[in-house]
């Protein structure tokens, strides 16, 4: 299985609601990363987990907020989001964070924000 | 910066030619690698090459890599309707908290 899953596909929310996005993945990768990605531009990191711990923080915004509650999947926690939050959020995966070589991209959640 | 930067930005083509995308980076790199996304979906690796690699094939796919110049190719050979995407090359720096950085991309239009 080399799939990696993000549920929902689309999401619109309001400013003040509370919403997760997640993602799974089960090819035993012990790296699972949160990208953001706006129309027409490249795939921008917010969040690495490695091993179930938080390695990397490119000093994203605390109204997201990641968590990794086991080795397969990874959740990210929206809360009182801006209308410029609104992009497609990636989720992928890959054996370890350093010279492993390829990541693999979950399909994305489509997020809304009114 | 390690970003890559990928030339040019947007690319038409008929359908059956060659396609060829640059990507240049900035500071010494310990792979380079190629993916490919379809219009709102998530990204598909392509190939990798690693830095003392100088080419590489995968099917119609040809990457070439150029460490005295930093710059990296993607050839794409016969190309047809399903290659329209955006094409993305990713830099992983040598030190173990470099992280993946994407560089802008090529969009690609294959022209029936």
């Amino acid at each position: 299985d080399t799939e990696v899953t993000q549920t929902p596909k689309h999401l619109v929310m309001g400013m003040t609601n509370k919403k997760s996005l997640k993602c799974e993945q089960h090819m035993g990768h012990r790296a699972m990363y949160w990208y953001k990605q706006k129309a027409k531009k490249p795939p921008e990191l917010m969040f690495v987990y490695s091993y179930e711990k938080l390695s990397i923080n490119e000093s994203v915004p605390s109204r997201f907020s990641p968590e990794c509650p086991n080795s397969s999947l990874l959740n990210l926690h929206l809360h009182a989001l801006q209308p410029e939050d609104s992009a497609l959020y990636l989720c992928a995966s890959s054996q370890g964070t350093h010279s492993t070589g390829t990541q693999y991209f979950g399909p994305g959640t489509r997020l809304t924000v009114l | 910066s390690q970003q890559g930067e990928e030339d040019p930005q947007a690319l038409s083509i008929q359908e059956g030619e060659n396609a060829t995308m640059n990507c240049s980076y900035k500071t010494s790199i310990n792979n380079l690698q190629w993916y490919r996304q379809n219009s709102g979906r998530g990204l598909v690796h392509l190939i990798l090459i690693r830095s003392n690699e100088r080419e590489k094939h995968s099917g119609r796919l040809r990457v070439t890599l150029d460490t005295s110049k930093k710059s990296s190719s993607l050839l794409i050979t016969a190309s047809r309707a399903a290659d329209t995407a955006s094409y993305f090359c990713a830099t992983e720096g040598l030190n173990r908290d470099d992280k993946i950085i994407f560089g802008k991309g090529t969009r690609l239009h294959i022209l029936p």
